[in-house]
């Protein structure tokens, strides 16, 4: 089953705006992170987040965890037109090694 | 570092015939993983190895698919006898033994099964 589910699915913000994607799952995790895939490459990661922290900044990228609600948001700021990616959110449930991915969102930012 | 390396970069083969992936993980790097990537699925895991040894392979999709470690720099994942429905990108991805690592995945391969 799906542990991790990215909304929206797809997102289209002009150059500057901010983007915010939020991430929701279902057990509990040890640790959420966020990849971001360009277009035929392979998965980069952005950040990570414990499951005792409850946000988290890289550069232009903040990360929020609410695990009372099960769910993650990652905010992009200032988007540009290179951000234009697939983001993809994978939660660690400390149980063994694995991380189970969502199906990504889409994020297409305009110049 | 080079970062995971994966070859072939693309592949198109026809049904029926036996497609061999490799990956060479990150030095150093104790855990390899597989996934298979389609866009009615998304991102699955196939398999996954630490210390070259397998220890999941429950989205293994069937017996036609076979993965092997044989030293920590090296992995095949192998699909005999192919089929069109395994076209996909397929992913290797390798990470540290230290708890709450990130994967660090390699470009993938695209296979076209005709």
């Amino acid at each position: 089953s799906q542990q991790g589910e990215e909304d929206p699915q797809a997102l289209s913000i002009q150059e500057g705006e901010n983007a915010t994607m939020n991430c929701s799952y279902k057990t509990s995790i040890n640790n959420l992170q966020w990849y971001r895939q360009n277009s035929g490459r392979g998965l980069v990661h952005l950040i990570l987040i414990r499951s005792n922290e409850r946000e988290k900044h890289s550069g232009r990228l903040r990360v929020t965890l609410d695990t009372s609600k099960k769910s993650s948001s990652l905010l992009i700021t200032a988007s540009r037109a290179a951000d234009t990616a697939s983001y993809f959110c994978a939660t660690d449930t400390g149980a063994n090694s694995k991380l189970t991915f969502g199906k990504g969102i889409t994020l297409s930012v305009r110049p | 570092d080079a970062g995971v390396i994966q070859s072939p970069r693309h592949e198109v083969t026809e049904m029926g015939q036996e497609v061999t992936l490799r990956c060479k993980p990150i030095s150093g790097h104790d855990y390899l993983f597989w996934y298979r990537q389609t866009m009615m699925r998304g991102l699955e895991l196939l398999i996954y190895f630490n210390n070259n040894v397998p220890i999941d392979d429950s989205g293994m999709p069937e017996d036609r698919f076979s993965a092997k470690m044989p030293n920590a720099s090296f992995s095949t994942l192998k699909i005999q006898p192919s089929e069109p429905r395994d076209s996909a990108v397929y992913f290797c991805a390798s990470r540290t033994g230290f708890s709450q690592e990130t994967q660090y995945f390699g470009p993938g391969t695209r296979l076209l099964v005709l």
